[in-house]
C-alpha cells in the first residue's frame, strides 16, 4: 500500500518541512492533499512522471518532488500556524487510465507552533 | 468551483441499525469515491463508483450521476463502523490531472 514518513511532525513557524510518500506499486501518479481539524482533504497538487500537472488554490512555498521510482516529497517553506494539518498521499494507476482510483496513505500530522 | 454537499452531518446509530448517507454535487464530475476515515486519519477506500450500484457486504453505494447525487448504505450497523465517511468527485484539471474534491463528511457514531 501507499507509505507515509514522518507520522507526527512538531516544528515552529517559519521553518521548513519535508514530508515523504512511497507509492503502492504499480501507480506512477501522486497526489497531495490537507486535511484540517474537521474538514475534508483539500487537494495540493498532483504528479506524474516527475512532473506537476495539477495544482489547487495552495501558494508557492508548497512544492514536490516525485522520483523515478515512483516515490515523492511535499516541502513547505516558512511554516505559518495554519499549515498544522494532516498531510495525506494518494496514489493511483496513471492519469492516462479510464480507471484511475486513488488510494490514500495513513498521513502526516504536521503541528506548527 | 463544484461543490459537493454530505448529510447528514452527524448520524448516531444503536449498533444493528440501519443507515443511508447521501453527497450531493453541483456540476458533472468524472468520477466519485467514497471514504472512510478512522479514528487514526487513515482515509479506506469504500467505493469507486461513477454511476450504478455496487454492493460490498453489509455495504452498498448507488449513484445516479444525470441527477447528481450519490447514496452510502450501511446495514446491520456495528460498532467498528464509527468514524467518518466521506464522498469525493473525482475532476479533471489542467495538464490531464485528476482531482478529488471532498465533502465535508458524515460523522456516524455506532453505540453498543
Amino acid at each position: 500500500g501507499v507509505t507515509q514518513s514522518p507520522t507526527h511532525l512538531i516544528k515552529t513557524r517559519g521553518q521548513q518541512v519535508t514530508l515523504r510518500c512511497s507509492s503502492q506499486s504499480g501507480h506512477n501518479t501522486v497526489s497531495w492533499y490537507q486535511q484540517a481539524l474537521g474538514q475534508g482533504p483539500q487537494f495540493i497538487f498532483q504528479y506524474y512522471r516527475e512532473e506537476e500537472n495539477g495544482r489547487g488554490n495552495f501558494p508557492p512555498r508548497f512544492s514536490g518532488l516525485q522520483f523515478p521510482n515512483d516515490s515523492s516529497e511535499l516541502n513547505v517553506n516558512a511554516l505559518e500556524l495554519d499549515d498544522s494539518a494532516l498531510y495525506l498521499c494518494a496514489s493511483s494507476p496513471s492519469i492516462s487510465n479510464s480507471y484511475n482510483e486513488q488510494f490514500f496513505g495513513p498521513g502526516t500530522r504536521l503541528t506548527v507552533l | 468551483g463544484i461543490q459537493v454537499e454530505q448529510s447528514p452531518p452527524d448520524l448516531i446509530l444503536q449498533e444493528g441499525a440501519n443507515s443511508t448517507l447521501r453527497c450531493n454535487f453541483s456540476d458533472s464530475v468524472n468520477n466519485l469515491q467514497w471514504f472512510h476515515q478512522n479514528p487514526w486519519g487513515q482515509l479506506i477506500n469504500l467505493f469507486y463508483i461513477p454511476s450504478g450500484t455496487k454492493q460490498n457486504g453489509r455495504l452498498s453505494a448507488t449513484t445516479v450521476a444525470t441527477e447528481r447525487y450519490s447514496l452510502l448504505y450501511i446495514s446491520s450497523s456495528q460498532t467498528t463502523d464509527s468514524g467518518v465517511y466521506f464522498c469525493a468527485v473525482e475532476l479533471l484539471g489542467q495538464g490531464g490531472s485528476e482531482k478529488l474534491v471532498f465533502g465535508k463528511g458524515t460523522k456516524l457514531t455506532v453505540n453498543p
